[in-house]
């Protein structure tokens, strides 16, 4: 069981927005820790795609957004295209006894 | 231009202690406020934290591991090494180790570089 909790699953047409919910407790994100996301391709690592919060690592393009409040993070893809299809990952850090880095059990993007 | 590459067995037997290298370039470990960290990923599962040391060999460990892994670095020859012992098949995984340091411009911490993966098999 992750410490970060993330809906399995979620999908959307080329073009549409979705979103994806990322939420911790207080000893986590609720504590003020910054969170991260991360997406993996198919067969491939983990890459940084939003970094403390809502900024993009250069080359991640605009139509990927974060935002950070109280206990939850969320991812927003806009303008959904066929190479998005990905699993996403949230992480962030946590002070009990839980660990250090925590991620989230990770979500995987269906473009239809 | 950071990379990291992880090393080591691709099957071990149950019980066996596996030891993993990653060997970075781009980056100093001896740096003040870099770390390298270990995750795991079983097969089509979740990304589980492992293990983290800093430039100043502060190390971390997953408290579910503690007892099994441990961590350790070689400035001089841009490794660091994971010892995981009592290996079982559920550790059946692709291990990574990846960079962590603080943003240039923005000073936000994260996990900015990772390795290609190396996945062991746990099997008699």
């Amino acid at each position: 069981q992750s410490v970060l909790t993330q809906p399995p699953s979620v999908s959307g047409a080329p073009g549409q927005r979705v979103t994806i919910s990322c939420t911790g407790s207080s000893s986590n994100i609720g504590a003020g820790y910054d969170v991260h996301w991360y997406q993996q391709l198919p067969g491939t690592a983990p890459k940084l795609l939003i970094f403390g919060n809502s900024n993009r690592p250069s080359g991640v393009p605009d139509r990927f957004s974060g935002s950070k409040s109280g206990t939850s993070a969320s991812l927003a893809i806009s303008g959904l295209q066929a190479e998005d299809e990905a699993a996403y990952y949230c992480q962030s850090y946590d002070t009990s006894l839980r660990g250090l880095w925590v991620f989230g059990g990770g979500t995987k993007l269906t473009v239809l | 231009q950071i990379t990291l590459k992880e090393s080591g067995p691709t099957l071990v037997k149950p019980t066996e202690t596996l030891t993993l290298t990653c060997t970075f370039s781009g980056f100093s470990l001896s740096t003040s406020g870099v770390a390298v960290g270990w995750i795991r990923q079983p097969p089509g599962k979740a990304l589980e934290w492992l293990a983290l040391i800093y430039g100043d060999d502060d190390k971390r460990y997953s408290p579910s591991l503690k007892n099994r892994v441990t961590i350790t670095k070689d400035s001089s020859k841009n490794q660091v090494v994971l010892r995981m012992t009592n290996m079982d098949p559920v550790d059946t995984a692709t291990y990574y180790c990846a960079h962590e340091d603080n943003d240039v411009l923005t000073g936000y911490r994260s996990i900015d570089y990772w390795g290609q993966g190396t996945l062991v098999t746990v099997s008699s």
